[in-house]
């Protein structure tokens, strides 16, 4: 499909394990997102990105989260040292630029972590 | 940015008009109306945005007060499957990315 692919779709792992989450968005979308929903709460904003880079980190929890994103397309948002307060699901969004037009979302990986 | 305010549930009848109400009493003129829906285990869907007409495509329609202050989203034709929690969204243009989610509707639709 053409849509926004994550990746994988459920990962569990050990407190104190790092983790990479991978996100594909729509073909020619310059602006990506990521998000973290914890359970019945809305979207919490993580960061964004307008091709390679990324102007606002702001919503980043803490030092043990970072992403990169290259060739102005796929995304990997890591997360050292997990800690069980990370267990949520991930949300990846792609946008054709920034401004009005609106976000697509993936299917979110839900990380759980023991 | 702007913040809504929104009713906790909703229930609506199967084949009936579902009509979700927003307010967003402090959204500036350079803001616009976003609403997404969340299937459960899904990410969120786009439906529709809006700055000052109303507007309409293939899955709803909005309509925004003249005052801005407030807006509907509407399914004409409710099915089972627009069952989800429904999240109307204010923000600006230039930083559009900071999308401040609230806890949405959650609608349900019954047969």
């Amino acid at each position: 499909g053409a849509g926004v692919s994550q990746s994988p779709s459920n990962k569990v792992t050990e407190k104190g394990k790092d983790v990479e989450l991978r996100c594909d968005p729509i073909s020619g979308h310059t602006a990506l997102y990521w998000y973290r929903q914890s359970l019945g709460q809305g979207l919490e904003f993580l960061i964004y990105f307008q091709g390679n880079s990324a102007p606002d980190k702001s919503g980043l929890p803490s030092d043990r989260f970072s992403a990169e994103r290259t060739g102005g397309s796929v995304s990997t948002l890591t997360i050292q040292r997990t800690q069980q307060e990370d267990s949520a699901v991930y949300l990846c969004a792609s946008s054709p630029d920034r401004g009005y037009q609106p976000q697509h979302f993936g299917d979110g990986t839900r990380l759980s972590i023991l | 940015d702007a913040k809504t305010t929104q009713p906790t549930s909703m229930d609506c009848a199967e084949g009936r008009a579902a009509n979700l109400p927003c307010n967003h009493s402090t959204i500036s003129g350079n803001e616009y109306v976003y609403w997404y829906r969340q299937i459960h285990s899904q990410g969120p869907q786009y439906i529709i945005h809006g700055l000052k007409n109303n507007e309409t495509n293939e899955m709803a329609s909005l309509i925004i007060t003249e005052d801005r202050k407030s807006s509907t989203l509407i399914l004409p034709h409710a099915t089972l499957r627009d069952t989800a929690v429904y999240y109307c969204i204010v923000s600006p243009p230039k930083s559009n990315y900071q999308l401040i989610w609230g806890a949405g509707t959650k609608l349900i639709i019954k047969p």
